[in-house]
């Protein structure tokens, strides 16, 4: 049973581009969700996506933003890098939002260099 | 608004020895409470979650946490550390309401186990 799998694993974009990552959770999981991690922070709640839509949003401009498939897999997007988005950007799965118990399971990460 | 606090930067303790790492949170109703870890360059590895019933909460790798309400306190055990052990571990909070799925991080502990 694969688990949670982003990719690329690593990716280097200059200021001002525009940037995908991607994200396929495991199996049976219908819920999506993206964490940024800056160096040396805990991970930042970016936005969750459930049955393709936006369900709820952290703290994070417009810039971001996200898709989901329905194969449940998930996009996430950023427009006109700074700097400053320079991190490890991890998506989690999970079992649909109505059951908050259950835990989420994290993919290896996407480490994005912005020069 | 709901947080979540890991006083310590860094544990330090020899193997074999008892370990402990600190949480305390804050939010409005009942949390569901998890620890995770992470290894360098990974993704992170749920450990355990606390949602309801025994206050002492068995996990993986012989981990344990205990949950005290009137403390706010989530604190992560383990009874004999080992050196694999030594990574980076992270408490987290998640509201329990339908709309609060999201999980907010403590910004993180290292544990670092010496032979």
């Amino acid at each position: 049973d694969a688990g949670v799998t982003q990719s690329p694993t690593h990716l280097i974009k200059t200021r001002g581009q525009q940037v995908t990552l991607r994200c396929s959770p495991k199996s049976g999981h219908d819920t999506v969700s993206w964490y940024q991690q800056a160096l040396g922070q805990g991970p930042q709640f970016i936005f969750q996506y459930y049955e393709e839509e936006e369900r709820q949003r952290g703290n994070f401009p417009d810039r971001f933003s996200g898709h989901q498939f329905p194969n449940y897999s998930s996009e996430l997007n950023v427009n006109a890098l700074l700097l400053g988005d320079s991190a490890l950007y991890l998506c989690a799965s999970r079992l649909g939002p109505p059951n908050p118990n259950t835990e989420a399971f994290f993919g290896q990460g996407t480490r994005l260099t912005v020069v | 608004a709901q947080s979540v606090a890991q006083p310590e930067d860094q544990v330090n303790v020899a193997e074999g020895n008892p370990l402990t790492v600190k949480c305390t949170y804050s939010v409005s109703g009942n949390p569901y409470l998890f620890w995770y870890v992470q290894y360098p360059n990974r993704g992170l590895q749920f450990l355990l979650k606390y949602i309801t019933g025994d206050n002492l909460v068995k996990g993986s790798y012989g981990f344990e946490a205990e949950f005290n309400k009137s403390q706010t306190s989530f604190h992560l055990k383990k009874p004999s550390a080992l050196v694999s052990d030594s990574a980076l571990y992270f408490c987290a909070v998640r509201r329990t309401n339908q709309a609060g799925t999201a999980l907010i991080f403590g910004k993180g502990t290292t544990l670092s186990v010496s032979s």
